[in-house]
């Protein structure tokens, strides 16, 4: 069966340090990817999506980056992290008919 | 970008109420899909659907897929307090360079008082 892993679940990080994110899939190959973005409990915002290895589309302009190495794997990245870049990160894969989420990231810049 | 129109945003219901939130889009998807979010943790699917005019249950929720494709309902009968949450629904695209790409509505937060 398809798996989803996300880590770290928390995070506290202070203004201006780098950030990476980690994102695996398990059961799957070829699997879109996608990292959301969700503040006060509300909508999400899509923030990458990727198709294939080294291909990212970038919905928002923003201070994160994200690459695709292999073909299972998302990174979702920082070079220097702002307080507005807290928030709840999520990790999702989606093949032809089902999509499924990582647990999150709470990611909070002090 | 591509936008699904979720509704209501919030609704505060009794226990034992019915329930029922929907999504509209402008576009057609081959593919609707309904999570749930409890705090904290990522959204977990609920229902899939595939064909246009499919009707599917899962224990007290049903959805259903629009026959035009381009909306989708979710009712949740006889709601409990664990029903809290945020529910949200996705849709897949028909074709097009966004083929397969996740679309979701804005979220409506569910609250059950006792």
């Amino acid at each position: 069966s398809q798996t989803i892993h996300q880590w770290p679940a928390t995070l506290v990080q202070p203004v201006g340090s780098p950030l990476s994110l980690e994102c695996t899939v398990e059961g799957t190959s070829n699997p879109n990817l996608y990292w959301y973005r969700q503040a006060a409990g509300r909508g999400l915002q899509l923030l990458f999506y990727s198709v294939g290895i080294g291909q990212i589309s970038s919905e928002v302009p923003q201070n994160l980056s994200a690459s695709r190495p292999q073909d299972r794997q998302f990174i979702l990245s920082s070079k220097k992290l702002l307080l507005s870049d807290s928030g709840f990160y999520l990790c999702a894969w989606s093949g032809p008919t089902e999509a499924f989420f990582g647990q999150g990231t709470r990611l909070t810049v002090v | 970008g591509q936008q699904l129109n979720q509704s209501p945003q919030s609704m505060f219901i009794q226990e034992g109420e019915d329930v029922s939130m929907n999504c509209t889009s402008s576009s057609i998807f081959n593919t609707w899909l309904w999570y749930k979010q409890d705090p904290g943790e990522g959204p977990v699917l609920l229902i899939a659907l595939y064909k246009a005019g499919e009707l599917t249950s899962n224990g007290r929720l049903t959805a259903q897929f629009g026959i035009t494709r381009k909306d989708s309902f979710l009712n949740i009968s006889a709601s409990i307090p664990s029903d809290v949450g945020i529910y949200f629904c996705a849709g897949q695209r028909a074709g097009g360079t966004s083929y397969g790409k996740l679309t979701f509505g804005q979220g409506t937060i569910l609250t059950v008082h006792p």
